[in-house]
């Protein structure tokens, strides 16, 4: 069965430091991945997606995030954060299973400090 | 252009009372999915639709019915609401060929069954 594991349910990081949010997933059959983010009382936008190519695919807000097959990860980093990134981050896979489901991840909460 | 619009945006319920949420989307997408957001679960799916007239069941579709008249408009109702049925609930709207493009979500409603 497919499944997407968020490593960390909540990051504390401060002002201007890097950061990576760790995501894992298992399937026996070709993904696509994605990363959203949820900022408070809002709902889910896209971030980023690695449909395939260059395993390096950059998002909007300068987030990135490297798909490693071997490893079976999406983890996404960003090389400075602001206080405007603190929200919650989900990591999803689209795989077919006779049809394309999306499964999601738990979410980790990112939380930036002055 | 409003994407996916979600009424209401709030609600609180009796227990066994009913209620229709509807999603409304102006992007001529295909698919689109209900799911339901709890804290530490990340997002589960309720059922969805791959096209006009077209419904099937998700994760957790238990004590929730949908219907998909018209393309643009997917309702989710509750016919029996019950306290476990608390949660905030998303829309979201799926294209690409092999709806790999990434969703696009409403901005939710929060349901409360007391």
């Amino acid at each position: 069965a497919q499944s997407v594991t968020q490593l960390d349910s909540q990051v504390p990081v401060f002002e201007e430091a890097p950061v990576e949010l760790r995501c894992n997933y298992s399937s026996s059959v070709s993904v696509y991945l994605f990363w959203y983010v949820q900022y408070p009382n809002q709902g889910l936008q896209l971030l980023l997606k690695y449909l395939s190519g260059s395993t390096l695919v950059k998002g909007i807000n300068g987030f990135e995030a490297e798909f490693n097959k071997s490893q079976t990860s999406f983890h996404l980093r960003k090389p400075s954060v602001h206080i405007s990134d603190t929200a919650e981050y989900f990591c999803a896979v689209t795989v077919n299973t006779g049809g394309f489901k999306t499964i999601f991840g738990a979410g980790t909460r990112l939380f930036v400090k002055a | 252009n409003a994407g996916v619009t979600q009424t209401p945006k709030f609600r609180v319920l009796k227990t066994g009372q009913s209620m229709t949420l509807l999603c409304a989307q102006d992007m001529n997408h295909e698919y689109m999915y209900w799911y339901r957001q709890d804290p530490g679960m990340g997002l589960r799916l309720i059922h969805y639709s791959v096209g006009e007239g077209t419904t099937a069941k998700g994760e957790v579709p238990d004590g929730y019915n949908v219907s998909r008249l018209k393309k643009q408009n997917f309702l989710l109702g509750l016919e029996s609401a019950a306290p476990s049925q608390t949660s905030v609930y998303f829309c979201a709207t799926g294209t690409g060929s092999r709806n790999n493009y990434g969703y696009t979500f409403g901005s939710g409603t929060r349901l409360t069954v007391v």
